[in-house]
C-alpha cells in the first residue's frame, strides 16, 4: 500500500465505548497528525507527534487519547465519547513541517 | 474569529463556467497551499505558493498569492463536474520557533453537467 491508510473508515459507537482509530503512512515520514473534520468548521488540529514524541495537543478533551508507537503508526484511543464528537477523523502525514499527506479519514458516528 | 475566511462557501454552477474562490487572512503567511477534498477522502493538495504576488497555473486552475501574502485566490476556467468537491485553503503561520498549518472553512463547489 502506498500513501496514507485509515481504518476502519466508518465507525459507530455509543457514548460507554471503547474504540481505536488506526492510521499508517508508508511515506518514511517523521510527523503525524490528527485532525477533527466537522460540518461548517475549519479543520482542527488535534496533535502532532514528531519522531514518535508528541508535540502538540490543542486542548483536546482526555476522552481522545494518542499513540505513536512508531514513525509510521497512529493511533487515537476513543472512550466515553460525546454526541458532538461525531465528525471525520483525518490522519496526515509529513517530513518535518513541509506538506501534509493526508488519509481518506475515518467517518465517527456516537450515538 | 476564523484566521482564515474563505468566499463564497457554497457555489453550484453549470459545466464551463468559470469561478473565483478568495481566501483572506489579516496575518501574513510564509506560504499559503490549496486543497481539494472529494466526498469520503481526505485533502489532496494542489499548489502551494511562497512568494507574494506569485501566479501557478495547474491546468484549468490558476492561483494566485497576494502581494503582502495574506490572501489568495483560485480561478477555474469551463469548470468540469470531476471539479466538484471541497476546495481548502491553508496557510503557514510562524509559531514558537517552527510553522503552523492553518485552514479555512472551505468553499463546497458543484459542477453540474
Amino acid at each position: 500500500e502506498t500513501g496514507v491508510t485509515q481504518t476502519p473508515r466508518h465507525l459507530v459507537m455509543g457514548m460507554t465505548n471503547k474504540k481505536s482509530l488506526k492510521c499508517e503512512q508508508h511515506l518514511g515520514h517523521n510527523a503525524m497528525y490528527w485532525y477533527k473534520q466537522s460540518a461548517k468548521k475549519p479543520l482542527e488540529l488535534m496533535f502532532v507527534y514528531n519522531f514518535k514524541e508528541q508535540t502538540e495537543n490543542n486542548s483536546v478533551p482526555s476522552r481522545f487519547s494518542p499513540e505513536c508507537p512508531n514513525s509510521s503508526h497512529l493511533f487515537l484511543h476513543l472512550h466515553t465519547l460525546q454526541p458532538e464528537d461525531s465528525a471525520l477523523y483525518l490522519c496526515a502525514s509529513s517530513q518535518a513541517t513541509y506538506t501534509q499527506y493526508f488519509g481518506p479519514g475515518t467517518r465517527l458516528t456516537v450515538l | 474569529t476564523q484566521l482564515l475566511e474563505q468566499s463564497p462557501q457554497f457555489l453550484s454552477i453549470q459545466e464551463g463556467e468559470n469561478l473565483t474562490v478568495y481566501c483572506n487572512s489579516s496575518s501574513v503567511f510564509s506560504s499559503l497551499q490549496w486543497y481539494r477534498q472529494e466526498p469520503g477522502e481526505g485533502p489532496v493538495l494542489l499548489v502551494t505558493v511562497v512568494t507574494g504576488g506569485e501566479v501557478k497555473k495547474l491546468k484549468r486552475l490558476t492561483f494566485q498569492f497576494g502581494d503582502a501574502r495574506k490572501d489568495s485566490s483560485l480561478h477555474i476556467t469551463a469548470a468540469q463536474p470531476g471539479d466538484t468537491g471541497l476546495y481548502l485553503c491553508a496557510g503557514f503561520k510562524p509559531q514558537g520557533g517552527s510553522e503552523k498549518l492553518v485552514f479555512g472553512k472551505g468553499m463546497k463547489l458543484t459542477v453540474n453537467p
